[in-house]
């Protein structure tokens, strides 16, 4: 089936250094988000992203974190700067409408150090 | 904020029996439930959605919710070794755009 699309899918970066997570949806959805997994714990929500606009973003979505869609190309998550409690694997996801099955992809391992 | 447990943590059932996954959420409003499969090194792949009272089936997947309970199921019958992964339990709240995600089981269907 259709496929999100997680670039890189691997990085470390040095604590403080700005990173971006890029992600390709699927052609035809139309809403976008951000889930972060820290290791053995549970997916958590950081935002949607809808019409070019952030619909909803979580505590854990701190003031350092930002996303766009720039002329319909990646949905980009930036950190500037990181921090080291900023480690987890970072899953896109998109859907087509608010309330359908979400398409994730494989996720960016992102390690700060 | 919307609270999602699963049970049991681990599952360990032989290949050719049922599989039976718990789900039990907080808020009585939650509009729709949905079970992910995650295998390693993936991202969650939606399963099967409910949102009306009662029961689901699609293939082997059967899905029971009773929202007076907050309780929903998932049952995978006739497993197989490919079924073993981590099934997420997500669900949705009135009024958000968030899934909230419980902590996953780990199923494991021994040939």
């Amino acid at each position: 089936g259709p496929k999100v699309l997680q670039i890189p899918s691997h990085q470390i970066i040095d604590m403080g250094q700005m990173v971006t997570l890029n992600c390709d949806p699927v052609s035809n959805h139309l809403y976008f988000y951000w889930y972060k997994q820290i290791l053995g714990q549970q997916m958590e929500f950081l935002v949607n992203f809808y019409n070019g606009k952030v619909m909803e973003k979580s505590k854990l979505f701190k003031d350092q974190f930002s996303v766009e869609r720039p002329d319909g190309s990646y949905f980009t998550l930036k950190i500037q700067p990181t921090a080291l409690e900023d480690s987890a694997v970072y899953f896109c996801a998109s859907s087509p409408g608010r309330r359908s099955d979400y398409t994730f992809g494989s996720g960016t391992r992102l390690l700060v150090i | 904020q919307e609270k999602v447990q699963q049970s049991p943590e681990s599952l360990i059932v032989p290949e050719g029996a049922m599989s039976s996954l718990n789900c039990t959420f907080s808020n009585s409003a939650s509009q729709s439930i949905w079970w992910y499969q995650q295998h390693p090194g993936k991202g969650p792949e939606a399963l099967i959605s409910i949102f009306s009272n009662g029961n689901k089936k699609e293939g082997r997947l059967t899905v029971y919710l009773n929202r007076a309970s907050l309780h929903v199921s998932l049952h995978i019958r006739d497993s197989q070794p490919s079924d073993s992964a981590v099934y997420l339990c997500a669900v949705a709240s009135s009024g958000s755009w968030q899934l909230i995600f419980g902590s996953g089981t780990q199923l494991t269907v021994m040939p």
